[in-house]
């Protein structure tokens, strides 16, 4: 059972395109993570959100917490193919209980 | 610098097979996660290290399943009497352990994997 649930599933955009996908849940989490997934390979962190109403930005990623610590977005400008793969949340109690959503399987068309 | 490996990649089972997946994860890190991730879904949490102390197993389908690290480095994760419905991809992950805004974080580092089939 997937503790965080991620909107939309899959999404499928041509290159330029700017996207925004969700992570939602019911629980307040301490942290939060976004990761990237590509065929056969593990995740990859991209950021970690603490504070509620944190922004990060890493290059044309925006990465948002809500201010109750319940939800987070990762919005992408100007969508690459390089940008295509698998994007995960993850939450985090304050202890080792790291839960992943089922990720948004992003692909971008050149 | 070295990244957190897995090995096998892929094993393929017999059904009633004993199988060991092994970790090495990044050096110095205290913190070692198992996942179990199936066809089109995220990870699901399978056990926690912090150094040789597994600290929560609560994820672990079964008392078939069991994972190690006695020396606070090398894990293993092994699956007895495998069942096809154990076929998915084991990630092995380490964390260094760091404190943001006054709370633990675990920033994970993932190894590729290993693709378990049980036919």
């Amino acid at each position: 059972t997937q503790l965080l649930e991620q909107s939309p599933q899959f999404l499928s955009i041509q290159e330029g395109e700017n996207l925004t996908v969700y992570c939602n849940s019911s629980s307040v989490f301490s942290s939060l993570q976004w990761y990237r997934q590509e065929p056969g390979e593990g995740p990859v962190l991209l950021v970690t959100v603490v504070t509620g109403g944190e922004v990060k930005k890493l290059k044309r990623l925006t990465f948002q917490f809500g201010d109750a610590r319940k939800d987070s977005s990762l919005h992408i400008t100007a969508a690459q193919p390089g940008d295509t793969g698998l994007y995960l949340c993850a939450g985090a109690h304050n202890n080792n209980d790291m839960r992943f959503g089922a990720g948004t399987r992003l692909t971008v068309k050149p | 610098g070295a990244g957190v490996s897995q090995s096998p990649r892929y094993k393929v089972a017999k059904r009633g097979q004993d199988v060991a997946l092994r970790c090495d994860p990044i050096s110095g890190h205290v913190s070692l996660f198992w996942y179990q991730q199936a066809l089109g879904q995220g990870p699901e949490f399978l056990t926690y290290f912090q150094n040789e102390a597994q600290l929560d197993k609560s994820g672990l389908p079964s008392d078939r399943f069991f994972a190690e690290r006695p020396e606070g480095s090398v894990s293993t994760l092994k699956i007895q009497r495998t069942q096809q419905e154990d076929s998915a991809v084991y990630l092995c992950a380490s964390s260094p352990l760091r404190f943001l805004a006054g709370q633990t974080s675990y920033e994970q580092y993932f190894g590729p994997g290993t693709r378990l089939t049980v036919t």
